[in-house]
């Protein structure tokens, strides 16, 4: 489950533009995926999720790609929000109930 | 609107010691989960509990550490020898399903 080293990269974007946060993940045999938002000092929100048989998935302002044959989970924000301004975590989950954490992005929004 | 809420925010204790993190599940959730963040690093999955039992744990989640529902609200951790190492922010959390899991906010733990 350890896809991402201890490095957070951080994604400046200007306030209305789209934002594209990227995830890498290990374990072929996940089967469902989520996108977490953390702001500082608060626990993990939940985003959105998706299974792995599908490939994208859709909420408000918020989609989802999943690419099985690379191993790879995107989340798209569009029209991105100074609230949007949080460090974002995927997680994969593996066998019944365990659930592994990336390293996180920092998106930092620009007014 | 629902929320899964934790006692205390803040626990300082000298190593050695035991302490027992406390939590409040959201009532109709039947998934609970305790995960650990080291300042500045990623959220680690500790264990998950259903049906008044472990479902799952990670190679942190050694002799050490223990998992209570003692009723039928609470959900305890309970780490009966604290390290240095221990010291984190300590999150809990619970789902309806084995999915959308919400989180609470936290309880930091610094050891001396």
């Amino acid at each position: 489950g350890e896809s991402v080293g201890l490095h957070l990269p951080t994604l400046s974007v200007q306030e209305g533009d789209n934002s594209i946060i990227n995830c890498a993940y290990s374990n072929s045999a996940s089967d469902y995926f989520i996108w977490y938002k953390q702001e500082s000092g608060k626990g993990p929100q939940f985003i959105i999720d998706i299974r792995s048989n599908m490939d994208k998935r859709q909420g408000q302002r918020v989609t989802v790609l999943l690419n099985k044959t690379v191993k790879h989970l995107s989340l798209q924000i569009a029209a991105t929000q100074p609230g949007d301004s949080a460090v974002y975590f995927c997680a994969e989950k593996e066998n019944f109930n365990k659930f592994y954490f990336g390293s996180g992005t920092k998106l930092n929004v620009k007014p | 609107e629902p929320e899964v809420t934790q006692t205390p925010s803040h626990q300082v204790t000298q190593m050695g010691q035991e302490v027992i993190l406390r939590c409040v599940p959201i009532s109709n959730h039947l998934y609970f989960y305790w995960y650990r963040q080291i300042l500045g690093q990623k959220v680690e999955f500790l264990v998950s509990f259903y049906n008044n039992e472990i479902s799952e744990k990670s190679e942190i989640f050694d002799d050490q550490f223990s998992v209570e529902r003692p009723d039928g609200s609470n959900f305890t951790l309970k780490i009966r020898s604290t390290k240095l190492e221990d010291s984190a922010m300590y999150f809990c959390a619970s789902s309806v399903y084995r999915g959308e899991q919400y989180f609470g906010p936290g309880t930091r733990l610094t050891v001396t």
